[in-house]
């Protein structure tokens, strides 16, 4: 089946810097991408669609500002948490979409400290 | 909007038998995709299977399968003959095509008994 990398696959930052995470789907291309939060013992919300090309279309409740995504390639997307603040470690997981099926990255662990 | 309800938060079942993991969905379209994921302790997500609205026909796969009732929007999942390597979260899930975002449940965890 297809697979979907994540670098890194944990990052420890400090409050106040940004860090960059990137999805890349490794034997497909794909045009649109997603990214997901999960919070500790709790489901995924899903953040925002990447597209391939064009801006990102965030969820309600997500700050487009503090969450930049960039979808350069058909393999790669990249989230970057801007002025990150301990509220904002979590678990990112991003998905790569081929052919009417999503493909799950393993997921990144961000810790601000 | 799309809903998914999953009000089991913990399950538990003796190796070997049969459970059944619960799931409500709310949408008002007449076309969508409904999933059961896996996420073991890796975190990493995996589709365990998938049913299509428009196909009457309950979709499974080995040892899992699902009761789709569309006029309840119901979709359940039952796993048989439990094994060790079940022992997960379980999501269900909700897509108005296979194209789109998919929303998740809070999840089911499910604990096998040896």
């Amino acid at each position: 089946g297809a697979v979907v990398s994540q670098h890194p696959s944990r990052v420890i930052c400090k409050s106040g810097t940004s860090v960059k995470i990137e999805c890349r789907s490794l034997d497909f291309q794909a045009t649109t991408m997603f990214w997901y939060r999960q919070f500790p013992k709790q489901s995924l919300m899903l953040m925002a669609t990447s597209n391939e090309g064009s801006k990102a279309t965030y969820e309600q409740g997500v700050e487009k500002d503090k969450f930049l995504i960039n979808h350069a390639s058909l393999t790669l997307s990249t989230l970057t948490v801007t002025s990150a603040h301990p509220e904002d470690s979590s678990f990112y997981i991003c998905s790569s979409q081929q052919v009417h099926e999503q493909y799950f990255g393993p997921g990144t662990r961000l810790t601000v400290t | 909007a799309q809903t998914v309800t999953q009000s089991q938060p913990e399950m538990s079942v003796q190796e070997a038998e049969t459970v059944t993991l619960s799931c409500t969905y709310d949408t008002s379209e007449s076309d969508y995709y409904l999933f059961w994921y896996k996420q073991p302790p890796s975190r990493q997500m995996i589709l365990v299977i998938r049913q299509e609205a428009y196909k009457q026909q309950n979709a499974t796969e080995n040892r899992f399968s699902v009761n789709f009732q569309k006029a309840a929007k119901s979709f359940s999942l039952k796993i048989s003959d439990s094994q060790l390597g079940d022992a997960a979260m379980y999501f269900c899930a909700c897509a108005m095509n296979r194209d789109d975002k998919i929303i998740f449940g809070k999840g089911t965890r499910l604990h096998i008994l040896p």
